[in-house]
C-alpha cells in the first residue's frame, strides 16, 4: 500500500531533550516536506527536500533540522525542544514539485514539550 | 501578500443535505488551487487539484469549481454523510520566480458536522 509513515505517532518530552521524528514513504517520491499544524493558524511548511540530500527551508524553520541521506526517509530532528514547538507535525511527499504536484500526508505526530 | 482566506469557519448540517465551502484568494503568480479533506486527528488528503484552465473537478460526491478572473473556490458537497464531518482545507500554490521553487498558501480549513 502506497503511504507515507511517521513515528512515533504521539511523544512528550521535556525541553532541551533532543527528538528525533521520523518520516518514509514508499512511493518513491522526489519531494518531501514537513509541516507543523496549529490551531487558528492552520499548515506551516518547516522544512522541504527536493531529492538526496538536497533540503531548504520553509516558512517556520528555526529550531528544526532535516537530512535526506535516503530517497525514501526524511527525519525531522529537534536538537532543544521548546514548548513554543507542543504542535501536530505532518511528513508528506510528493512525485514532483511539492506546489505542481498532489502531496500524499502522513498520520501526524501529536509533539509535547515540557 | 499572499492570503487564503475560508468561509466559514465552521459549518453545521443534517445527513443527506448539500453544502458549499467557500474559498477566496490572493496569490500572485497562480499555479493551481487544492481541496483537501483532513479527519480529526490524521493528515489531510487530496480531494481535487485544478490548474488555471480548469474551473470544475468532481471526487465522487465532491465538486470543486474555480474562478481564476475573482479568485474564488467552492467545495459542493451533495447528499452528505456522517463521514463527511471533518476540516476541509483550500491550499493556492504560487509558482516560483526564475528556478526558485514555488510556495503553497494553506487556508485555515471550514469545519463541517454532518449531523444524523
Amino acid at each position: 500500500e502506497a503511504q507515507v509513515t511517521q513515528n512515533p505517532r504521539y511523544l512528550i518530552t521535556v525541553t532541551g531533550k533532543k527528538l528525533t521524528v521520523t518520516c518514509s514513504q514508499n512511493m518513491n517520491h522526489e519531494y518531501m516536506s514537513w509541516y507543523r499544524q496549529d490551531p487558528g493558524l492552520g499548515l506551516r511548511q518547516i522544512y522541504y527536500s527536493m531529492n538526496v540530500e538536497v533540503t531548504d527551508k520553509g516558512d517556520v524553520p528555526e529550531g528544526y533540522k532535516v537530512s535526506r541521506k535516503e530517497k525514501r526517509n526524511f527525519p525531522l530532528i529537534l536538537e532543544s525542544p521548546s514548548p513554543n514547538q507542543t504542535s501536530l507535525y505532518f511528513c508528506a511527499s510528493s512525485r514532483t514539485g511539492f506546489y505542481t504536484d498532489t502531496q500524499y500526508f502522513g498520520p501526524g505526530t501529536r509533539l509535547t514539550v515540557l | 501578500k499572499n492570503q487564503v482566506e475560508q468561509s466559514p469557519q465552521s459549518l453545521i448540517i443534517l445527513e443527506g443535505k448539500n453544502c458549499t465551502l467557500q474559498c477566496n484568494y490572493t496569490v500572485s503568480p497562480f499555479s493551481n488551487l487544492r481541496w483537501y479533506k483532513q479527519d480529526t486527528g490524521r493528515g489531510p488528503v487530496s480531494l481535487t487539484i485544478m490548474t488555471f484552465s480548469e474551473n470544475t473537478k468532481s471526487n465522487g460526491r465532491y465538486t470543486a469549481t474555480l474562478d481564476a478572473d475573482t479568485k474564488q473556490s467552492s467545495l459542493h458537497i451533495t447528499a452528505s454523510q456522517l463521514s463527511d464531518s471533518a476540516s476541509y482545507i483550500c491550499v493556492v500554490s504560487a509558482s516560483g520566480y526564475g528556478g526558485s521553487q514555488g510556495n503553497l498558501i494553506f487556508g485555515k480549513g471550514t469545519k463541517l458536522s454532518v449531523k444524523p
